[in-house]
């Protein structure tokens, strides 16, 4: 079955600008995560999803949000990006009710200049 | 605050020269702990989930084990395809926020 599908695969942003990531989930997965991998802090978790609605935030800033549509594809945007949010982000999705065996995507490189 | 610690951070082995990864928490209960495997370039791949000190769980040359403090991945007779960086995630008690260690990132020589 296909994978977790994540685009675009690369992104170059200018500081101040805004971006939003897309990721398609594993047919019949209804929760989607998101994560922001750096060398710096390792893979630190952003926010889940779970029938269209947000179940579990990570501690990151409000510039950082989502959405869920029905179909269980989601995005997340970046607003007002910073150097600072230049990272691998990765989506992945799983069955449901609990955050269990988890597939990832291939991730977004986000380089911010 | 939850704490994963993951050690060696980096580990070169030999061909068929077994070794084990460490994976140290501390966590207000433990609903899962979690290794996945990372090559570069990629997102991270499920390996095990591991539930209750005690608990055992083996795939082809991995086994990982629990300790109410910490978790082993041994890795027997390794072969160079076995290169990647091993992440260990837990979930907290009460949670479903997963907190992932740094990684160990396992280099096997031919």
């Amino acid at each position: 079955k296909a994978g977790v599908t994540q685009t675009p695969r690369y992104l170059i942003k200018t500081r101040g600008q805004q971006v939003t990531l897309s990721c398609s989930p594993i047919s019949g997965h209804r929760s989607v995560s998101w994560y922001q991998q750096t060398p710096g802090q390792g893979l630190q978790f952003l926010f889940e999803y779970f029938s269209e609605t947000q179940r579990n935030k990570g501690n990151f800033p409000g510039r950082f949000s989502g959405r869920q549509f029905s179909n269980s594809r989601s995005e997340m945007n970046v607003s007002t990006l910073e150097l600072g949010d230049s990272a691998l982000y990765l989506c992945a999705s799983s069955l449901g009710a609990e955050n269990t065996e988890a597939f990832f995507g291939q991730g977004t490189r986000l380089t911010v200049v | 605050e939850d704490q994963v610690t993951q050690s060696p951070e980096a580990l070169r082995l030999q061909e068929g020269e077994s070794s084990s990864l460490n994976c140290s928490y501390t966590v207000s209960g433990l609903r899962g702990l979690f290794w996945y495997r990372q090559d570069p370039g990629k997102g991270p791949e499920f390996l095990f989930t591991l539930y209750s000190a005690g608990e055992e769980k083996e795939k082809e040359r991995l086994k990982a084990t629990l300790t109410k403090k910490e978790s082993f991945l041994h890795i027997t007779a390794p072969k160079p395809e076995d290169s990647a960086t091993y992440l260990c995630a837990v979930h907290p008690g009460g949670s479903y926020i997963p907190t992932f260690g740094r990684g160990t990132s396992l280099i096997v020589h031919p």
